[in-house]
C-alpha cells in the first residue's frame, strides 16, 4: 500500500504479557518513528530510527520498552512485562530524509489493552 | 506538563461559524506543524509553517505561526461538519529536529 500500515489494529492483552507491535512504513522512507497517545491526550514521542539505528530513543518510558528496525524498513516495538499503564494507541509514522521540515505520515495505531 | 499548550480543549459550533484554535509554548521552536486527527486514524498533516509571523492559508483554514516562533494559531472560516476531529499542533526544536512535540490537542465538533 502507499500509506503506513499498523498490525495488528487492536491488541488485547494480560498484565505480565510480552506483545509486538509492527510497523511497514512507506516505501522507501528511511526515518520511522514511534509515538504513544493516551485517551485525550496529543502523541508523546517514544523512538525515531534514522535506517537502521535507533538515532533517539530518548522517549521510552523504561527498560520494558524496546524497539528494532533490523533491515531499515520495517519496525517491531516491543513490550515487556505490560502494565495497565501501557495501555495506550502506538502510533507509527515515516519520513523521506529528503522531506523539507520533518513532515511525518502516520499509520492508523495499534490499540494496545492490558488487562 | 504539556510543552505545548493547545486551548480550547473542546468546542462545539454550529454550521457556518467561524472559530480559532491557540496553540502556546515557552519554548522557541524551528517549526511548527498542525495536523487533524479523526478517530481510529492517525494525524494528517495540514500546515508547517517555520519563519516567525509567517501565515499561510488552506482554503477556509488559516494558519500563523507567532513572531517570536512560541505560538501559533488555526482560524476556520465557515466551518462545515466534515470539518470535525482533532486538531494537534506539534512543534519541532533547533537540535532535536526530528523529535516533535505535540500539544494535546482541540477537540472539534461542526454541528449541522
Amino acid at each position: 500500500g502507499a500509506g503506513v500500515s499498523q498490525t495488528p489494529s487492536n491488541k488485547v492483552t494480560e498484565k505480565g504479557k510480552y506483545v509486538e507491535l509492527r510497523c511497514d512504513p512507506i516505501s522507501g522512507h528511511t526515518a520511522l518513528y514511534w509515538y504513544r497517545q493516551s485517551l485525550g491526550q496529543g502523541p508523546e514521542f517514544l523512538i525515531y530510527f534514522q535506517g537502521t539505528g535507533a538515532a533517539d530513543d530518548s522517549g521510552l518510558p523504561n527498560d520494558r520498552f524496546f524497539a528494532v528496525r533490523p533491515e531499515g524498513s520495517v519496525s517491531t516495538l516491543k513490550i515487556q512485562r505490560t502494565e495497565r499503564g501501557d495501555s495506550a494507541v502506538y502510533l507509527c509514522a515515516s519520513s523521506s530524509t529528503a522531506g523539507v521540515y520533518n513532515e511525518q505520515f502516520f499509520g492508523p495505531g495499534t490499540r494496545l489493552t492490558v488487562l | 506538563t504539556q510543552l505545548l499548550e493547545q486551548s480550547p480543549q473542546f468546542l462545539s459550533i454550529q454550521e457556518g461559524e467561524n472559530l480559532t484554535v491557540y496553540c502556546n509554548s515557552s519554548s522557541v521552536f524551528s517549526s511548527l506543524q498542525w495536523y487533524r486527527q479523526e478517530p481510529g486514524e492517525g494525524p494528517v498533516l495540514l500546515v508547517t509553517v517555520v519563519t516567525g509571523g509567517e501565515v499561510k492559508k488552506l482554503k477556509r483554514l488559516t494558519f500563523q505561526f507567532g513572531d517570536a516562533r512560541k505560538d501559533s494559531s488555526l482560524h476556520i472560516t465557515a466551518a462545515q461538519p466534515g470539518d470535525t476531529g482533532l486538531y494537534l499542533c506539534a512543534g519541532a526544536r533547533s537540535g532535536s529536529a526530528r523529535q516533535l512535540t505535540f500539544g494535546s490537542g482541540t477537540q472539534l465538533t461542526v454541528l449541522p
